[in-house]
């Protein structure tokens, strides 16, 4: 069993719909992160948070929203999604954010996201 | 450029056949460098982490050893259940972001 939990497991939602994915960590961890993986491809980042502060946006398009309510939580919220961004959506954390400190980050187990 | 290459990019072994892993990277400024194990729809699973050449980590039948240019994870009497993706990952770089290898998929028969 992995220290940080994602939910839902699984989603399939069209492309007019707005759901989010929710991750919890309680380690004390002060860094968290919003990876995209595709089939057969390593991690992409796509957000990190470091001390609840948005530090890193590579880039991702706006139909993803990134939250931190509190340093336990992350969620993405999902608005307009295409069908090209089904994928393996992972949330991971750190003790701290990897410009202080490169401790490894530790991964939830995912969210298996298809859009029809 | 920062870079990480891992090779083979895919490895199959008998059971008990012993064999290494190659993780090659190029990245300014290396602050450290992590071994992780992804098995089908799951999160990647951390494994280790060395921080200076000459280090070596070991946990059960995996060892991970580390140079100024390369790591090895090796894996002495595999068994199938050490079947998995197996990805590095390195943190440094002008950024200071983690990259990550493309990883090694060990498939180990009986």
């Amino acid at each position: 069993d992995t220290e940080v939990t994602q939910t839902p497991k699984h989603l399939v939602m069209g492309m007019t719909n707005k759901k989010s994915l929710k991750c919890e960590q309680h380690m004390g961890h002060r860094a968290m992160y919003w990876y995209k993986q595709k089939a057969k491809k390593p991690p992409e980042l796509m957000f990190v948070y470091s001390y609840e502060k948005l530090s890193i946006n590579e880039s991702v398009p706006s139909r993803f929203s990134p939250e931190c309510p509190n340093s336990s939580l992350l969620n993405l919220h999902l608005h307009a999604l295409q069908p090209e961004d089904s994928a393996l959506y992972l949330c991971a954390s750190s003790q701290r954010p990897g410009q202080q400190d490169p401790s490894p980050l530790h991964f939830g187990n995912g969210t298996r996201l298809t859009v029809t | 450029e920062d870079q990480v290459t891992q090779s083979p990019e895919a490895l199959r072994l008998q059971e008990g056949e012993s064999s290494s892993l190659n993780c090659s990277y190029t990245v300014s400024g290396l602050r450290g460098l992590f071994w992780y194990r992804q098995d089908p729809g799951k999160g990647p699973e951390f494994l280790f982490t060395l921080y200076s050449a000459g280090e070596e980590k070991e946990k059960e039948r995996l060892k991970a050893t580390l140079t100024k240019k390369e790591s090895f994870l090796h894996i002495t009497a595999p068994k199938p259940e050490d079947s998995a993706t197996y990805l590095c990952a390195v943190h440094g770089g002008s950024q200071g972001n983690l990259i990550f290898g493309k990883g090694t998929k060990l498939s180990v028969k009986p």
